[in-house]
């Protein structure tokens, strides 16, 4: 079992709707949970990150963990085309150090007009 | 949030020759920085850390020979892929915390073809 599961997609949806991108995991040391966006041949951008358990909301965007069930989501309201990307999770366990740092594959998000 | 620049953002090289890629934040000072490494549809494969003034920590698997990692100044890093061979053509990232490991900017990256 791979250390963090993405659905590499696509999600395809209609301008407006309410996206669902979600992540599982194996390892119950993390602690910090990360999304960030990429762009098609770009760096990732870091829109939020959650440390533990709970709900936190910027914007449109809110990421939610489930430290129980080791499965964490981000949902994107009032999706629009330009929100189109690879969306990334990442977790880490500060306890560990760097190495710890794990990415998903990530989602790709096609958000049409 | 914070800015980190790479460069170039592309790179052509032939099989045998090396090749510097810059990292630089350029509105904080970073005494680590991270180089991913990132294929088509994969995720981001962390190759090494970088500390200012000490040697870099590289990933297992991770030839440190091959891949120079320097961090001269608060910030700037360099990776050298040395003696490059088309199995190094990959998308290359770097990133820097910011306030911690979970709060990393990335570069643009940098995308090196090697013939």
């Amino acid at each position: 079992q791979k250390e963090v599961e993405q659905d590499p997609g696509p999600l395809s949806v209609p301008e407006g709707a309410i996206v669902s991108l979600n992540c599982t995991y194996s390892n119950s040391a993390f602690q910090y949970f990360m999304w960030y966006r990429q762009y098609s041949r770009k760096g990732p951008e870091l829109l939020m990150y959650t440390y533990s358990s709970g709900n936190k909301e910027d914007g449109r965007f809110t990421a939610q963990v489930d430290k129980s069930s080791k499965y964490i989501s981000l949902f994107i309201r009032d999706s629009q085309p330009s929100d189109s990307a690879t969306y990334l999770c990442a977790m880490f366990d500060r306890n560990s150090g760097y190495s710890t740092l794990t990415f998903g594959k990530g989602t790709m998000l096609l958000v049409s007009p | 949030g914070a800015v980190v620049s790479q460069h170039p953002s592309w790179v052509i090289c032939k099989s045998g020759t090396s090749v510097k890629i810059e990292c630089r934040s350029l509105d904080f000072q970073a005494t680590t920085m991270f180089w991913y490494r990132q294929f088509p549809k994969q995720s981001l494969m962390l190759m090494a850390t970088s500390n200012e003034g000490s040697k870099a920590t590289y990933e297992q698997g991770v030839e440190k020979d091959k891949f120079l990692i320097n961090h001269a100044s608060l910030t700037l890093s360099t990776l050298t892929v040395t003696s490059a061979h088309p199995e190094d053509s990959s998308f290359y990232i770097c990133s820097a915390p910011w306030t911690g490991v979970h709060e990393q900017y990335f570069g643009p990256g940098t995308r090196l073809t090697v013939t």
